[in-house]
């Protein structure tokens, strides 16, 4: 059964540094979001992303943080320069289609901490 | 005010009984669908059931289904028949038609744990 596969499943990273987190949605989907999750919080919503580029983002998503589809396969998250604050789990998810019953499919999330 | 609330954060449910998950939500469009997802604690999120705010009747897959009562604006989650492996978490999830980007907006969440 296809899926939505993440890595890293864990990053350790130095407060400052930058760090890329990568995701190869379902081959045929064409929408792809990333959501976050900090330890014991609800998920909450980052990026929704489209035909090569941002549909809609949060307020979290600030100038700190971008994505890009680098090569048709991959679907990419990059964190300019972490803070303390950004230690949570990223997870990616894909749909294959918009509307309201377009479900999205969520990879086993990268467990990010900065130290 | 919470898009999305679950007021159970933790439940234990005997093996082969049924569970019932809480959910209601807070929403002025007319058109908006309703998600559960199941986390284990592995931590990915898997899909479960959908309900579409127009769907005259209740969504079911397998053992699971939704209590959709629009009116009280709830849509609660039934798990029949529980399993071990139903010892997880489960987010209730909405997406509104006006919301842009197919974004899901989560409730906090309630874990689930069944006992032998």
């Amino acid at each position: 059964e296809p899926e939505v596969t993440q890595t890293p499943s864990h990053q350790v990273t130095q407060m400052g540094q930058e760090v890329i987190l990568r995701c190869v949605p379902i081959s045929n989907h064409l929408y792809f979001y990333w959501y976050r999750q900090i330890l014991g919080q609800k998920v909450e919503f980052l990026v929704s992303f489209y035909n090569n580029e941002i549909s809609e983002k949060s307020e979290i998503f600030d100038d700190q943080f971008s994505v890009e589809r680098p090569d048709g396969s991959n679907f990419t998250l990059k964190i300019r320069s972490t803070k303390l604050e950004d230690s949570a789990m990223y997870f990616c998810a894909s749909s294959r289609r918009t509307g309201m019953v377009a479900e999205a499919f969520f990879g086993q999330g990268t467990r990010l901490t900065v130290v | 005010a919470q898009k999305i609330t679950q007021t159970q954060p933790g439940m234990f449910v005997q093996e082969k009984e049924a569970v019932t998950l809480d959910c209601t939500y807070d929403t002025s469009d007319p058109s908006y669908g309703l998600f559960w997802y199941k986390q284990p604690s592995s931590g990915e999120m898997i899909f479960l059931i959908y309900q579409g705010s127009y769907d005259q009747q209740n969504a079911t897959e397998g053992r699971y289904s939704l209590n959709f009562q629009k009116a009280r604006k709830s849509a609660n989650l039934v798990i029949s028949a529980s399993q071990l492996g139903d010892s997880a978490m489960y987010f209730c999830a909405m997406r509104e038609s006006k919301a842009a980007g197919n974004k899901l907006t989560f409730g906090g969440g309630t874990r689930v744990l069944v006992k032998p």
